[in-house]
């Protein structure tokens, strides 16, 4: 079945260095892709996108590209920052059924200022 | 725009209790979904709606149920409460539903239960 794997966590990274968090995924057709983020005590919230092959979806300086050829869609940020430390969860719609999100583990990150 | 609302936010149960978790969105949304959330295992879906009236079991459903009686409100129930029913229960809306696009899903705060 269609499925999402992400790298385990914790990661913990000094302030401005550079981000990476792996997800790969398991899915028939073409599937919509997405990072979702969990700051503390809170809900998720949509980071970003992407709907079709080759698409790179971006938001507050994260960036996603949606790789079909190697099933990725790898989290990555030039330069974190305190702020960004939360869990990253990457997540799939199946094109077959649109009715769910399958969501992987989920990575906590830690940034230390 | 409170967007997607939970009650309550914390409960502690004792096994074999019933209780009754509200979500309520303002967005006017056709859909919306009851996950749980483990350590480990990410989110979990437990039943959906896709309309007033109507619901559809997810990957979890056993010990739960659900009532869409008004569009806005989405009820999660346990009649007999379980300490494998531990979690935190996250509620969300969507507009679409549509085949073959993304679903952008608006999540609300949670709530904490714990079932001694």
């Amino acid at each position: 079945g269609d499925s999402v794997t992400q790298m385990e966590g914790p990661v913990t990274l000094s302030e401005e260095a550079f981000l990476t968090i792996n997800c790969t995924y398991t899915a028939t057709g073409y599937p919509s892709l997405f990072w979702y983020v969990q700051y503390p005590g809170e809900g998720l919230q949509l980071l970003l996108k992407a709907t079709k092959a080759d698409d790179k979806g971006s938001n507050k300086g994260f960036e996603a590209t949606y790789r079909k050829e190697t099933t990725s869609f790898h989290l990555e940020k030039g330069s974190v920052q305190v702020s960004d430390s939360a869990v990253y969860f990457c997540a799939l719609t199946p094109d077959s059924s649109a009715s769910k999100i399958i969501f992987g583990s989920g990575t906590r990150l830690s940034i230390r200022p | 725009n409170a967007g997607v609302t939970q009650t309550p936010k914390f409960r502690v149960l004792k096994t074999g209790q019933s209780m009754t978790l509200l979500c309520a969105q303002d967005m006017n949304h056709e859909y919306m979904y009851w996950y749980r959330q483990d350590p480990g295992m990410g989110l979990r879906l437990i039943h959906y709606s896709v309309g007033e009236g109507t619901t559809a079991k997810g990957e979890v459903p056993d010990g739960y149920n659900v009532s869409r009686l008004k569009k806005q409100n989405f009820l999660l129930g346990l009649e007999s409460a379980a300490p494998s029913q531990t979690s935190v229960y996250f509620c969300a809306s969507s507009y679409t539903l549509g085949g073959g696009s993304y679903n952008e899903q608006f999540f609300g705060p949670g709530t904490r239960l714990t079932v001694l």
